[in-house]
């Protein structure tokens, strides 16, 4: 089972939107609900920002969002701040003997 | 609140085997799944298991097949992982993760879902 296909770096300017894609297969990404992306600082644990593609967890910003098509799955960080410089990854369920699936993380940079 | 607290820091040499803890509390704690993911120096997650106590139900990533026992305490309310036959590609901080809902997969193995608890992570370093 391969990683799932983030691109390795997104950046932006404070304000403006970004979108980190997440790409998959049908066994995986395309095929399921189970779709999570996790929030990442330097030398800390993953936080989780959006479970089951697009619903967030309670205290976490409205800024973020996550929407699915087909196999590519995407997390939008809307009014881009300077805390939200960190890496994410997508993770997914995979009907492969892995079961879990991550991304290969997307360091956003905010400029 | 509930929190994940891990043990301490680990070195190991090649073959050997190392034991990591994972302590809740302020929680119900055997309601939920526990997941354990592992993330090498500069790489990404990987996933490797996890175990439902209630159920006495552990699950682990194939890869890791014969290697990888979960097991917990529920009068500690701790969960430990161990990971045997260690090279040194296992170096990397290893994190425990609660999974608010669990979900049974067509094959009969759980998916652990909605991991919204992380534990501050261990490193184990596997060095000759």
């Amino acid at each position: 089972q391969s990683a799932l296909t983030q691109p390795a770096s997104v950046s932006g300017s404070p304000g403006q939107s970004i979108t980190i894609s997440c790409s998959g297969t049908s066994s995986d990404v395309g095929g399921y609900k189970y779709v999570s992306w996790y929030q990442q600082h330097p030398g800390k644990a993953p936080k989780l920002m959006i479970y089951e593609v697009s619903n967030r967890p309670s205290g976490v910003s409205n800024r973020f969002s996550g929407s699915k098509s087909g196999n590519t799955a995407s997390l939008t960080i809307s009014g881009l701040q300077a805390e939200d410089e960190a890496d994410y990854y997508c993770s997914s369920y995979t009907s492969s003997t892995t079961l879990e699936v991550f991304g290969t993380g997307t360091k956003v940079t905010v400029l | 609140q509930v929190q994940l607290v891990q043990s301490g820091a680990e070195v190991r040499k090649p073959g050997s085997s190392v034991k990591v803890s994972c302590k809740a509390s302020g929680g119900i704690f055997s309601s939920y799944g526990i997941s354990w993911v592992r993330q090498a120096p500069g790489q990404g997650l990987e996933w490797m298991g996890g175990i439902i106590s209630i159920f006495g139900t552990t699950n682990h990533a194939q890869r890791f097949q014969g290697r990888v026992t979960i097991n917990t305490d529920e009068s500690t309310s701790t969960v430990y992982m161990e990971l045997s036959s260690l090279r040194s590609e296992d170096t990397a901080v290893y994190y425990c993760a609660r999974a608010l809902q669990t979900v049974i997969t067509p094959k009969g193995a759980y998916y652990y879902n909605r991991l919204d608890v992380w534990g501050q992570g261990t490193t184990v370093t596997v060095s000759s």
